[in-house]
């Protein structure tokens, strides 16, 4: 069975700076995906990256990055230049290949503040 | 692009009524999926469809019923309706092209029962 934990229920950042959202997994598979979708007021859930495991090269879209770290089964989200509409609820997920599944994490909060 | 669209969008049901959640998209997926979201938490798989005529249960599937007549849509029924289903309901559908992609998700379904 997948698991997805994120540990940080809330944080908060700077506009235009950096801030890092943590996630680990556990998954017995060797084919798996994992995801980070954004959850803003709206309820509206928005894919924001996806990163597929056997890929060694992190993912980037824009100003979001990833840090995969496979060993340690850990799938962080980096947003660069934090900006006011980055604000939502953040989720980690993950998929194992030929199930479309999802299993995510309980969630995290993000602030921007002005 | 209408993409996933759920109705209602809100709901309050009374203990025991019954009702069904419309979903229906318009991207010629295989894959659908209702999830649930109760607060403080992410979502949890309650049933899913790999195509017309198939579906399976997921993480949380008791007190709901689903049917795929057709690739556009996914209804799911509550049946005498219990508090614990309070909770935001999800639709989400997803292409299958050999590999795990983007899950597209409807806004939601906002349930209270009462």
């Amino acid at each position: 069975a997948q698991t997805v934990t994120q540990s940080q229920p809330e944080m908060s950042v700077q506009e235009a700076e950096t801030v890092t959202l943590s996630c680990t997994y556990d998954t017995s598979e060797s084919d798996y995906y994992l995801f980070w979708y954004k959850q803003p007021p709206s309820r509206q859930m928005i894919l924001v990256i996806r990163q597929e495991a056997y890929k060694q090269q992190n993912a980037t879209e824009n100003r979001f990055s990833v840090n995969f770290q496979k060993a340690a089964k850990s799938f962080s989200l980096k947003i660069s230049d934090s900006q006011l509409g980055d604000a939502a609820m953040y989720f980690c997920a993950s998929a194992t290949g030929g199930s479309e599944k999802l299993v995510f994490g309980k969630g995290m909060k993000l602030t921007v503040n002005p | 692009n209408a993409g996933v669209t759920q109705t209602p969008k809100f709901r309050i049901l009374k203990i025991g009524q019954s009702m069904t959640l419309q979903c229906a998209q318009d991207m010629n997926h295989n894959y659908m999926y209702w999830y649930r979201q109760d607060p403080g938490m992410g979502l949890k798989l309650i049933y899913y469809s790999v195509g017309a005529g198939i579906t399976d249960k997921g993480e949380v599937p008791n007190g709901y019923n689903v049917s795929r007549s057709t690739t556009e849509d996914f209804p799911l029924r509550l049946e005498l309706a219990a508090p614990s289903q309070t909770s935001v309901y999800f639709c989400a559908s997803s292409s299958d092209r050999g590999q795990v992609t983007e899950a597209f998700f409807g806004q939601g379904t906002r349930l209270t029962v009462v």
